[in-house]
């Protein structure tokens, strides 16, 4: 069983549908929860970035982490074309000197 | 700006050729990874370097070595090629932080190796 697993998609919405992006994971010791965006033939960009249980807000995005369901969310409002892309989830432990876990990504698509 | 840069955007290589992939990185950044992303399998950790000289295994090192020599180069080898590494390589790096410190990971644009 993987460690993080993501809801696989594709997506695909209106242009200013609220999405939500979910990833579950298995590994309490998970402590720092990031958002990253890929676009087509680009390498993935961080988006969001969280520690521990709780909600962060940038602009329209908004991660959400439930550290007892071991459930992390993503959510996007008013959502753009500019917006279609994979999200990856991605959680680091404590102590993992930088290394990451990577789900394996969401593809959305905001059709205009 | 960070900028990640990775030596090629597209290979094509034959069977059992050794296949070298340079990345980059101009911010003087400690961790450097690679990864390689595939359908359906997301993006999984081949090599880490946390410094100098320094290497740790990720998920899939099999089939590959890696060399960093210099701080701001990560090198990975294939040392001889097969159709099933056949895949997009990512490299990255980060700046090595403790505790709640954000640490973002950069990424390059990714190399798309095709092996016949």
């Amino acid at each position: 069983q993987k460690e993080v697993e993501q809801d696989p998609g594709p997506l695909s919405v209106p242009e200013g549908a609220i999405v939500s992006l979910n990833c579950t994971y298995s590994n309490s010791a998970f402590q720092y929860f990031m958002w990253y965006r890929q676009y087509s033939r680009k390498g993935p960009e961080l988006l969001m970035y969280t520690y521990s249980s709780g909600n962060k807000e940038d602009g329209r995005f908004t991660a959400q982490v439930d550290k007892s369901s071991k459930y992390i969310s993503l959510f996007i409002r008013d959502s753009q074309p500019s917006d279609s892309a994979t999200y990856l989830c991605a959680m680091k432990k404590e102590t993992n000197a930088g290394k990451s876990t990577f789900g394996d990504g969401t593809t959305l698509t905001v059709k205009p | 700006d960070v900028k990640v840069t990775q030596s090629s955007r597209y290979l094509v290589k034959r069977t059992g050729e050794k296949v070298f992939l340079e990345c980059v990185q101009d911010m003087d950044h400690e961790n450097m990874f690679w990864y390689r992303q595939d359908p359906g399998l997301g993006l999984r950790l081949i090599y880490f370097s946390y410094d100098v000289k320094m290497k740790e295994k990720g998920d899939i090192p099999e089939g590959y070595s890696v060399s960093r020599e210099k701080k701001e180069r990560f090198s990975l080898i294939l040392e001889s090629a097969s159709t099933n590494q056949t895949s997009m390589y990512l490299c990255a790096s980060s700046l090595a932080a403790s505790g709640r410190v954000k640490e973002t990971q950069y990424f390059g644009p990714g190399t798309r190796l095709l092996v016949l």
